[in-house]
């Protein structure tokens, strides 16, 4: 299985902060990577498919990029409801595998 | 708008087989994927499997043996059945919508909406 690592774990960060969330395959997957935000005793939604395509209903300030192995989610000006865990997710072969998490707190 | 419903015991005797449905409404359950997904208690989350209306189906090979699932799109729902459990499929379970199939991008098997989860405990 591909294995899916987010980095960091955790971060506190300020309202209007710019906010860079790093996600990395064992292996290459070209563009077939997913972000997800997760909050408290909700369901995960989309944010982000295909490495870079803004989902219809997500505000612009969520922006995905990367390619092969290595994939970045940034949120360009951070608001109050985005505190929350935010998930990578590799579709391109065997299971889909997720990655562990990166929960962005109020500092 | 389209909603998903999971439904099914909470409880579940170990060895027993785990059974949930998902109910769609707002949208025709045909020409798309659906999915289950289960998240254990403070963990990510953990795909489970992909289902068609046509009856095709991908499970991840950590379950392949144990689980199954179906589509009945008279009533526009899916079930899936996860047999011999043990307290480690102990989780929330969700059911999500994939792509549309014949999209321009539906091989990215995104899940863009889904169900608010369902919780399962294994125990005696």
């Amino acid at each position: 299985d591909i294995q899916m690592t987010q980095s960091p774990s955790s971060l506190s960060a300020s309202v209007g902060d710019r906010v860079t969330i790093t996600c990395r395959a064992s292996q290459y997957i070209s563009n077939y990577l997913n972000w997800y935000q997760q909050k408290p005793g909700k369901a995960p939604t989309l944010l982000i498919y295909a490495a870079s395509s803004l989902q219809s209903g997500v505000p612009s300030r969520f922006t995905g990029s990367g390619s092969q192995t290595d994939f970045t989610l940034t949120i360009s000006s951070l608001q109050p409801e985005d505190f929350a865990v935010y998930y990578c997710q590799q579709t391109y072969t065997g299971p889909q595998t997720f990655g562990p998490g990166t929960k962005v707190d109020i500092k | 708008q389209v909603q998903l419903l999971e439904s099914g015991p909470g409880l579940v005797r170990p060895s027993e087989t785990l059974s949930l449905t998902c109910t769609v409404s707002g949208a025709s359950i045909s020409s798309y994927f659906w999915s289950w997904v289960r998240q254990p208690a403070g963990k990510g989350p953990e795909w489970i499997g992909r289902l068609y209306t046509s009856g095709s189906s991908n499970y991840n090979p950590s379950l392949y043996s144990r689980v199954s699932s179906s589509i009945d799109t008279s009533n526009n729902r899916f079930s899936l059945n996860l047999r011999s459990v043990t307290a480690a499929d102990t989780a929330v379970y969700y059911c999500a919508r994939g792509p549309k199939v014949g999209t321009s991008d539906y091989s990215f098997f995104y899940m863009d909406v889904w169900g608010k989860g369902t919780t399962v405990t294994v125990s005696s």
